[in-house]
């Protein structure tokens, strides 16, 4: 079964400060990474996804990730933070196998303040 | 191009009721999944429907059942409701068992008192 740990459940930065989430996840597969923000009452947006070709993954709103399967991570990055940017943002993972188990697994969540 | 419709937006109920929500998948996709997200925690997969049939099934109690119609859209019912089953129940859709992102939703709000 897979398995993410988001490290940090709250992230606080200052405007144009490097953002710097964190994502590990366990599969015992090669796996699916995707990064999700979700604003407060509203669903989830995809921001970028890892599948299994460039390992450097750039998104939108400015973010990327890198996937390092040495560290089973998916960092997310961005250089320099924007008010907007403050959300709640779910690192997850997907494994495709036997023509099923396409479902997500979330991390569960790191808030990110942004400061003026 | 409309994205995934979910309804309604909110709701509350009294414990021992059942509910059905509703979502309507984004144009072209045909597999819905459903996903619980209580306060404060991450969505937790309920179930899958591809071709109107439950695909795949989280760790969820047979409380919770689902439904998928031939216009791709689908419900979800829960039956005998505890107050932890408040949470934020959202719809996400995509085209085929896509393993490249789903489109979600943005949710039904279900309180239980």
């Amino acid at each position: 079964a897979q398995s993410v740990t988001q490290l940090g459940s709250h992230v606080s930065v200052s405007e144009g400060a490097l953002v710097l989430l964190r994502c590990n996840y366990s599969s015992s597969v090669p796996p699916y990474l995707f990064w999700y923000v979700q604003y407060p009452n509203q669903g989830l947006q995809l921001l970028l996804k890892y599948t299994s070709a460039a390992t450097l993954v750039k998104g939108i709103n400015g973010f990327e990730a890198e996937f390092k399967k040495s560290e089973t991570s998916f960092h997310l990055t961005k250089p320099s933070a924007h008010m907007s940017d403050a959300a709640e943002y779910f690192c997850a993972v997907s494994v495709a196998g036997g023509g099923s188990n396409y479902k997500l697994t979330f991390g569960k969540g790191t808030l990110l303040t942004v400061n003026p | 191009d409309a994205g995934v419709t979910q309804s309604p937006t909110h709701l509350i109920k009294t414990r021992g009721q059942q509910v059905t929500l509703r979502c309507s998948p984004k144009s072209g996709h045909d597999t819905v999944s459903w996903y619980q997200q209580a306060l404060g925690q991450g969505p937790q997969f309920i179930f899958q429907y591809y071709e109107e049939e439950e695909r795949q099934r989280g760790n969820f109690p047979d409380r919770f059942s689902g439904h998928q119609f031939p216009n791709y859209s689908s419900e979800l019912n829960v039956n005998a409701l505890l107050l932890g089953d408040s949470a934020l129940y959202l719809c996400a859709s995509s085209f085929g068992r896509s393993f490249y992102g789903y489109t979600f939703g943005s949710g039904t709000r279900l309180t239980v008192v």
